[in-house]
């Protein structure tokens, strides 16, 4: 069964601060694809990365970064220098090859205090 | 760039009305995908269909009921409506019927039940 854990309910930093939002998930697929979406208070779902699991390099987008670490089944979003409009629930997600759905982990709140 | 296209974006309902929501997918994506968001939860997968046929079904009560049509569209209808009905409906569409590619969300129905 699929399962994605999103420990951290709700976050709080100052403005220009890093943070690392943490992603734990759970597959028997050796094949499967993790996502990370962002969603501001206005609703929508943006997609903001996906990684499939035999691409285990991180990747850096601008002040995003994502950290995928098949040993601990991780995939971990930082945020460097963060800024007020940062400020949304954050999803992480996972999706089985053979499966159609996404299953989203609770989400993290993240707020950035100006 | 086209996106995915939901509508209405809000709808208000009374207790046992119908509903129909309808999602019109990125040009060229054969595969639609409906999720459910109660407030203050993570979507939930209910139904996706890949070319006009239902290709995986999630925990969509049997008072919903969903199709593609062949120019890619889908419909959400909900009868009997409950309170508990009351979220954020959410499209998606991909360009393969599983969401290893990215799976684009519309910016989705609020739905409030009455």
């Amino acid at each position: 069964a699929q399962k994605v854990t999103q420990a951290q309910t709700e976050i709080s930093v100052v403005e220009k601060e890093d943070v690392t939002l943490d992603c734990v998930y759970e597959t028997r697929d050796t094949t499967y694809y993790l996502f990370w979406y962002k969603q501001p208070p206005s609703g929508e779902l943006v997609f903001l990365i996906r990684r499939n699991s035999f691409d285990e390099q991180n990747e850096i987008s601008g002040r995003y970064s994502w950290n995928f670490q098949k040993s601990t089944s991780s995939f971990n979003f930082t945020i460097t220098a963060s800024q007020v409009v940062d400020s949304a629930v954050y999803f992480c997600a996972l999706s089985e090859a053979q499966v159609d759905k996404i299953i989203f982990g609770k989400g993290t709140r993240l707020h950035i205090l100006p | 760039a086209a996106g995915v296209i939901q509508s209405p974006r809000h709808l208000i309902k009374e207790k046992r009305e119908t509903a129909t929501l309808k999602c019109y997918p990125i040009p060229r994506h054969d595969t639609v995908y409906w999720y459910q968001q109660g407030p203050g939860q993570d979507p939930q997968f209910l139904i996706s269909f890949y070319e006009k046929m239902q290709s995986d079904k999630g925990s969509i009560p049997d008072r919903f009921s969903a199709q593609q049509f062949s120019d890619y569209h889908s419909e959400l209808n909900m009868s009997s409506l409950e309170l508990g009905d009351s979220a954020l409906y959410f499209c998606a569409s991909s360009s393969s019927p599983k969401p290893n590619t990215e799976a684009f969300f519309g910016q989705g129905t609020r739905l409030t039940v009455v």
